[in-house]
């Protein structure tokens, strides 16, 4: 158990509909990041957020945002969704920021768009 | 961050040491070596980072070579339970962003 929680676990929805996937970070760690896992991108980086500022954005399309509220826990917003939305969703944290920040990560959210 | 090289899959027979290669011949002074693995579709799980010297903890241990060109994964006894996708990713200070930078990786096949 890494000591990130993502909510839910499964999603399906419709296009066209909006989700929001939930983390919360290990106790401590102040910086969360957003992952995305499909089948033809493999692991990519939409975003980090530190201590509720955003602080480096990687490819996150415009449809989906995301914020880190004062409690430090995170939420990736996705909206308009198209069929290859359809994903893993990984959070992970990290105490502080830079490369020698274990990042450690949860479990994963399955979005599923039909 | 400098990009890795890493073949794309091996096996290994259960008991036996697992050794995963990763070139990064573009790596810069200050550029950490990192290795994760997922397992089927879980997180990806931390193993170990280096920067020059060798590492070693409870699950695998780290040998960079003198010229940091290139790094090798031990699983001294590999398991079943090692069969996954092991990922080698070189991380530096690229600014504010201290995103990891995930290739295709290599998937381990540990056979009994």
């Amino acid at each position: 158990d890494s000591g990130v929680t993502q909510t839910p676990k499964h999603l399906i929805t419709a296009t066209g509909q909006r989700v929001t996937l939930r983390c919360s970070p290990r106790s401590g760690d102040l910086s969360v990041y957003w992952y995305q896992q499909s089948l033809d991108q493999g692991l990519q980086f939409l975003i980090q957020y530190y201590n509720g500022e955003e602080r480096a954005k990687g490819n996150i399309l415009e449809r989906f945002s995301a914020q880190q509220f004062p409690d430090l826990h995170s939420e990736l917003n996705l909206s308009s969704l198209e069929l290859g939305d359809s994903a893993l969703y990984f959070c992970a944290s990290s105490p502080t920021w830079g490369p020698t920040n274990i990042q450690y990560f949860g479990a994963g959210t399955r979005l599923s768009v039909l | 961050d400098a990009k890795t090289t890493q073949p794309p899959s091996m096996d290994c027979a259960e008991g036996r040491a697992a050794n995963l290669p990763c070139n990064h011949s573009t790596i810069s002074g200050n550029e950490y070596v990192y290795w994760y693995r997922q397992i089927h579709s879980q997180g990806p799980q931390y193993i170990i980072h280096g920067l020059k010297n060798n590492e070693t903890n409870e699950m695998a241990s780290l040998i960079i070579t003198e010229d940091r060109k290139s790094s090798t994964l031990i699983l001294p006894h590999a398991t079943l339970r090692d069969t996954a996708v092991y990922y080698c990713i070189v991380r530096g200070y690229t600014g504010a962003n201290s995103k990891l930078t995930f290739g295709k990786g290599i998937t381990l096949s540990v056979r009994p």
